[in-house]
């Protein structure tokens, strides 16, 4: 079975800082990992995506996030946090013909100004 | 970019009624979804379907049915809601392939209470 722990519920950071949020994922063969953002009332946004290859990936509004097969890690990272990055952030694992997209509980990020 | 609307943002109904949430997509995916939401339970997914008039359990479809009839029209029906139905209820789409049927585009999401 397929699963994500995100282990931080809630994390704060001030404005301006490095960012790093944890996933670790449980799958039994080459996984697609995802990274969803999602503000306040609104859907989930793709931040990026691991398919295959470079295991450092680059998304949209500066995040990055790095596949480590030897810890079934996919974190997310940010050198410099804006206060519009506050939002909940969503790590996803699926793979092969399964359709499933299994999600993590999501990490809520606070920004101090 | 790829488009998926959800036909309300917010939904009031009584426990009981029949409620029908409508997902459009403009990007000609195969594949559709319907999730809910709820504080410290994430999403868990209800239906998905493949192709028009094809359908999937999830992982809690009791007390849900979904249509679709047409390819970019994927439909969600609550047939007697229930005040426990009460929650965001999101749509995604995905083009078919592997990986591809994995990188999900959501709606905006519809709030529903159930009073």
């Amino acid at each position: 079975a397929q699963s994500v722990t995100q282990p931080d519920i809630h994390i704060t950071v001030s404005e301006g800082a490095s960012l790093e949020l944890r996933c670790n994922y449980s799958y039994g063969a080459t996984p697609y990992l995802f990274w969803y953002v999602q503000s306040p009332g609104q859907g989930l946004q793709l931040l990026l995506k691991y398919f295959s290859g470079d295991t450092l990936v680059q998304g949209i509004k500066g995040f990055e996030a790095e596949f480590k097969r030897s810890q079934s890690s996919f974190n997310l990272r940010k050198p410099s946090v804006h206060w519009s990055d506050a939002a909940e952030y969503f790590c996803a694992v699926g793979g092969g013909s399964n359709y499933k997209l299994t999600f993590g509980k999501g990490t809520l990020l606070t920004v101090n100004p | 970019d790829v488009k998926v609307t959800q036909s309300s943002r917010y939904l009031v109904k009584r426990t009981g009624e029949k409620v029908f949430l409508e997902c459009v997509q403009d990007m000609d995916h195969e594949n559709m979804f319907w999730y809910r939401q709820d504080p410290g339970l994430g999403l868990r997914l209800i239906y998905f379907s493949y192709d028009v008039k094809m359908k999937e359990k999830g992982d809690i479809p009791e007390g849900y049915s979904v249509s679709r009839e047409k390819k970019e029209r994927f439909s969600l029906i609550l047939e007697s809601a229930s005040t426990n139905q009460t929650s965001m209820y999101l749509c995604a789409s995905s083009s078919p392939g592997s990986g591809r049927r994995n990188e999900q585009f959501f709606g905006p999401g519809t709030r529903l209470t159930v009073l």
